[in-house]
């Protein structure tokens, strides 16, 4: 039973480039939860989504970041014209049935921005 | 959000009991006590939580204090593969709050 699936697991920008970064959930699980790491701290929560639908993007920078959860296909977190302050580890979790259950995390995508 | 207090670091010698505390004094009742832990350049993994009770499972055991205000993280016998950063979260909802957490180094 493959986990949360991430990729690319590491990502190198030039200011201004677009990041796309790919997480795939485990088998059955509907429910993805995007968080972000900066370097020397904690990881901060940015975005809830179920299929189809955004519930909590409450931890999102208003702007230049959106993320999406089609139907068929994997989540997708998606930065526009990055800056070098977007380096960091984005890590995608995702739980079964229910947003109260755990949360299982990938292996994380760590984006470089030059 | 309700806040956890954790030591910042921890050694500990191979094969031998690690007891990692948690201070949580502002806990509210629907707050589930979580653990998990983080390896050096991997994801968060998921090791424990609790309501009330001792829970165990294959990884670790939690001890939690009657008034639920402090909550204790026990690896029965520390491996070299334990060594990481280990983060005791409060959750009432799907927003999981990661602190500093607690570096444990495990010696050979």
């Amino acid at each position: 039973n493959a986990g949360v699936m991430q990729n690319p697991r590491h990502l190198v920008r030039r200011r201004g480039q677009e990041a796309r970064l790919r997480c795939s959930p485990m088998k059955g699980h509907s429910h993805v939860y995007w968080y972000r790491q900066l370097p020397e701290e904690g990881l901060k929560f940015m975005v809830y989504l179920q299929k189809e639908n955004i519930i909590d993007e409450s931890g999102m920078p208003k702007e230049r970041f959106s993320a999406e959860f089609p139907k068929e296909g994997p989540s997708i977190l998606r930065i526009q014209q990055v800056v070098r302050g977007d380096s960091a580890a984005y890590f995608c979790a995702s739980s079964p049935d229910s947003p109260q259950e755990t949360q299982y995390f990938g292996p994380g995508t760590r984006l470089l921005v030059l | 959000d309700a806040k956890t207090t954790q030591p910042n670091s921890m050694e500990s010698n191979e094969e031998e009991p690690v007891h990692l505390p948690c201070n949580h004094s502002t806990i509210s009742g629907t707050d589930y006590i979580h653990w998990y832990r983080q390896l050096p350049s991997q994801g968060p993994e998921y090791v424990i939580h609790g309501l009330t009770s001792n829970v165990n499972n294959r990884m670790a055991s939690l001890a939690i204090a009657e008034d639920r205000k402090s909550s204790t993280l026990i690896l029965h016998r520390a491996t070299l593969r334990d060594a990481a950063v280990y983060y005791c979260i409060l959750r009432d909802d799907y927003k999981l709050s990661f602190g500093a957490g607690t570096t444990v180094t495990v010696r050979a």
